[in-house]
């Protein structure tokens, strides 16, 4: 383990489905991160939070959102998903903002 | 100017071979230079990290060069095995405050 855990590790979701990503890091970082990992492109930045708030929206659909209870947890809502949403998507920490990222082992979603 | 230039995509190696790959920046507020290595199910994990300061780095069997007059710096692999066989992505920030740009990644082969 990484030291950033996040669950669950595989969804399968339907269109009209409500479900929740989760990421927990217990390395003190502040910042925490989300991406997207499409097959054969670039990691996508979704979210960053600092502090536990948010500071960067990569325009990102609203059927996406980000929350940020505290510095140690992030999760991310999914609803009304569409068949290209489905990707790996990765949590990641880091003491501070642009230096050493770790990483979670990501989600693997896919949305039929 | 935020956009980080890997090549190649895909780099196949005998094993024992150097692996090679590229990187390069526009960014001159860029100071910090970090290499991932991603397996497949798994998250991307820091493998050796360089600053503007000196020109290169070694760990192991793995070396980053940095050339900061042409803005460009590489990843070498000596005696690459199949084990090193993964996805390997560089990285740029400008330090503290900044995010962490990551370039398109290279899917590296090492053949037995």
């Amino acid at each position: 383990e990484t030291g950033v855990t996040q669950t669950p590790r595989h969804l399968v979701m339907g269109m009209t489905n409500k479900k929740s990503l989760k990421c927990e890091q217990h390395l003190g970082h502040n910042a925490m991160y989300w991406y997207k990992q499409s097959a054969k492109k670039p990691l996508e930045l979704m979210f960053v939070y600092n502090f536990k708030e948010q500071t960067e929206n990569n325009s990102v659909p609203s059927r996406f959102s980000p929350e940020c209870p505290n510095s140690s947890h992030l999760f991310l809502h999914l609803h009304t998903l569409q068949p290209e949403d489905s990707a790996l998507y990765l949590c990641a920490s880091s003491q501070e903002r642009g230096l050493g990222y770790t990483f979670g082992s990501g989600t693997r979603l896919t949305v039929v | 100017q935020q956009q980080v230039k890997q090549s190649p995509q895909s780099l196949i190696v005998q094993k024992g071979g150097i692996s090679i790959i590229n990187c390069a920046y526009e960014n001159t507020a860029f100071d910090y230079f970090p290499w991932y290595q991603q397996f497949p199910g798994k998250g991307p994990a820091l493998l050796i990290a360089i600053r503007p300061d000196v020109s290169e780095k070694k760990e192991g069997r793995f070396t980053i060069s940095f050339n900061k007059s042409a803005k460009q710096f590489s990843l070498h692999i000596m005696d690459s095995q199949p084990g090193d066989s993964a996805t390997y992505f560089c990285a740029a920030s400008g330090g503290s405050g900044s995010r962490l740009t990551f370039g398109e990644g290279t899917q590296l082969t090492v053949n037995p």
